[in-house]
């Protein structure tokens, strides 16, 4: 089946380590992808995305994300983790590839972070 | 510039009572959406439009009706509302570019179904 996986549900980090939070997704052709961010009580704010050409995507907020086609993931990466980091973090794919028919989204991973 | 508003931000309902969600956009976007956000589930498609006088059925359409009669506006109705819509729904918007479609999302609005 056709999905979008994120298999952290919590990831807890202390302020100022660096972060990784995965997503793998399973479609038969590369579907574009998307990071997205929602703070607690706010809506969705778009990260990053990835449509095609260099595999190594740069963010707001200091985020980036790198596409590996061998491994179907597109993982998210910071590498110094802020207090105000700590939100839901959902990744997100776009199997039309540029269609109106929305996005998938994955169930998301709580991002924790310690003093 | 506003960019996508919900209203209301908050409703409690009883079951069977129905009620409409209403999504403005000022971005002049062609596309719009309704999903809804449940713990442990991500966000879930519930009905989408290509553009004005346009509807389709998304991942979870069941139980909802929407409407699109002005470009701006995307209405999600609850005829007869069940606990288990008890949720947090997003609506966004987007536009079409060639190889791209991003969405830009409101707020939310909680509903919970006693």
């Amino acid at each position: 089946a056709q999905s979008v996986t994120q298999p952290d549900i919590h990831i807890t980090v202390s302020e100022g380590a660096s972060l990784e939070l995965r997503c793998n997704y399973s479609y038969g052709a590369t579907p574009y992808l998307f990071w997205y961010v929602q703070s607690p009580g706010q809506g969705l704010q778009l990260l990053l995305k990835y449509f095609s050409g260099d595999t190594l995507v740069q963010g707001i907020k200091g985020f980036e994300a790198e596409f590996k086609r061998s491994q179907s993931s597109f993982n998210l990466r910071k590498p110094s983790v802020h207090w105000s980091d700590a939100a839901e973090y959902f990744c997100a794919v776009d199997k039309s590839r540029g269609g109106a028919d929305g996005l998938t989204f994955g169930k998301g991973t709580h991002l924790i972070i310690q003093p | 510039n506003a960019g996508v508003t919900q209203t209301p931000k908050f409703r409690v309902l009883k079951t069977g009572q129905s009620m409409t969600l209403l999504c403005a956009q000022d971005m002049n976007h062609e596309y719009m959406y309704w999903y809804r956000q449940d713990p442990g589930m991500g966000l879930r498609l519930i009905h989408y439009s290509v553009g004005e006088g346009t509807t389709a059925k998304g991942e979870v359409p069941d139980g909802y009706n929407v409407s699109r009669l002005k470009k701006q506006n995307f209405l999600l109705g609850l005829e007869s509302a069940a606990p288990s819509q008890t949720s947090v729904y997003f609506c966004a918007s987007s536009y079409f570019t060639p190889g791209a479609n991003v969405l830009t999302f409101g707020a939310g609005s909680r509903l919970t179904v006693l």
